[in-house]
């Protein structure tokens, strides 16, 4: 069964610095893995995607994520943060359910990030 | 193009109470889930649909939730009798079936309190 694992419920950055955010999946197959930000009283808003086309995915607001297939992890990056993306983010595999006919999609426990001024 | 559209937006019921959710996903989308998410924790998956059927309905606690999707369109969810442990956030997301790497959309949520 597919699972996503999240380092660090909370992480703090200064305004300015690198932000990255840790995700390590588990899964069969090569799996479609999924990066969403959610904000206070909000649903949940697609960053960005990684599809099996190019392993270094952009996505909006100047985030980028890396595939890594020998180690399993797709972590977040951005090069300098912003007050404004203080949130909590997401990391989800999607898998087919081959006996379904159907994507699955399970989601991590989230990382609350804070930007300090 | 109009977003998941779900309501209410905030609801307050006491246990042994019934309580209705209802979302309107994306124009064409033809999957509907439904998450739960508690307080600190990530979504997780009550009951997906594709069109008017149940593809997924493996975590939903059946004795007490239910769930419809009329026409593959709109859906409702609802919890009868609630428990204090159902206070969460429900979370209504589509998906068009074109798209093979499945993201889904989100709406705002319907957050419930049980007292």
């Amino acid at each position: 069964a597919q699972s996503v694992t999240q380092l660090g419920s909370h992480v703090s950055v200064s305004e300015g610095a690198l932000v990255l955010l840790r995700c390590n999946y588990s899964s069969s197959v090569p799996p479609y893995l999924f990066w969403y930000v959610q904000y206070p009283n909000q649903g949940l808003q697609l960053l960005l995607k990684y599809t099996s086309a190019a392993t270094l995915v952009k996505g909006i607001n100047g985030f980028e994520a890396e595939f890594k297939k020998s180690e399993t992890s797709f972590h977040l990056t951005k090069p300098s943060a912003h007050m404004s993306d203080a949130a909590e983010y997401f990391c989800a595999v999607s898998d087919w359910v081959n006996a379904g006919g159907y994507q699955k999609v399970t989601f991590g426990t989230g990382t609350k990030l804070q930007v300090i001024p | 193009e109009a977003g998941v559209a779900q309501s209410p937006r905030y609801k307050i019921i006491e246990k042994r109470q019934s309580v209705a959710f209802w979302c309107n996903p994306i124009s064409g989308h033809a999957t509907l889930y439904w998450y739960q998410q508690i307080l600190g924790q990530g979504p997780k998956l009550l009951i997906q649909f594709q069109n008017n059927g149940v593809v997924d309905d493996s975590q939903l606690p059946k004795d007490r939730f239910s769930a419809e999707r009329l026409k593959g369109v709109d859906s409702t969810l609802k919890i009868q009798p609630a428990k204090l442990e159902d206070s969460a956030v429900y979370l209504c997301a589509s998906k068009s079936q074109g798209e093979g790497a499945g993201t889904q959309y989100f709406g705002p949520g319907t957050r419930l309190l049980v007292l």
